[in-house]
């Protein structure tokens, strides 16, 4: 079975600080995708990455940065966090881009 | 710009009955649909993947219906439980890159 694991459930950062959302997958998945889930706003794609160093914007890139360093692990940096990017964040990978997702359990994360 | 709309919110049912969840889509050139249930606080877990050459998908109490000419689907959930309480969230999309998700259904089933 497929796992995926986000490192942090919650987290709480001030206005400012750089944040680190690391994420890992076990199956040799190529594609990696980071979501943000925020209510009435549904799920929205932020980056994702189709091989290891390989990156591609999705819906909403601004305020954000990736790293795939290594093929089972996807980073989501958050530069300088603001109080807007306070929302659910959700990790997700693929054995290919015409087949289901395999989320992890999220991120919740707060930013004061 | 494809939408993913899902009728109702909410919903509420009692135990034991059979219920239709319903996802809309604007445009009808897709690779596939799919359905998936999150639990509160948690990730999404997949259910059924429907490919735009078929017309449905069954798994155990689930099926789940495309029809791509009208932009709609349908999750049928049969003999429903108290633990099939959850969101459920269709999307919709080519590669998974393009996957655009609608805001979900939450449904509760009462003892």
């Amino acid at each position: 079975d497929v796992k995926v694991t986000q490192s942090s459930r919650y987290l709480v950062k001030r206005t400012g600080e750089k944040v680190f959302l690391e994420c890992v997958q076990d199956m040799d998945h190529e594609n990696m995708f980071w979501y943000r889930q925020d209510p009435g706003l549904g799920l929205r794609l932020i980056y994702f990455s189709y091989d290891v160093k390989m990156k591609e914007k999705g819906d909403i890139p601004e305020g954000y940065s990736v790293s795939r360093e290594k093929k089972e692990r996807f980073s989501l940096i958050l530069e300088s966090a603001s109080t807007n990017q306070t929302s659910m964040y959700l990790c997700a990978s693929s054995l290919s881009l015409l087949v289901t997702l395999h989320f992890g359990n999220g991120t919740r994360l707060t930013v004061t | 710009k494809q939408e993913v709309t899902q009728i109702p919110a909410a919903l509420s049912v009692p135990e034991g009955e059979n219920l239709v969840l319903n996802c809309s889509f604007t445009d009808s050139a897709i690779y596939n649909l799919q359905w998936f249930r999150q639990d509160p606080g948690k990730g999404l877990t997949s259910l059924l993947l429907i490919q735009s050459s078929q017309r449905e998908q069954t798994s155990g109490r689930l099926n789940a219906s495309l029809d791509k000419s009208s932009g709609r689907s349908t999750l049928y959930i049969a003999a429903s439980q108290p633990g099939d309480s959850a969101t459920y969230l269709c999307a919709v999309g080519g590669t998974a890159s393009k996957l655009t998700f609608g805001t979900g259904t939450r449904l509760q089933v009462t003892l």
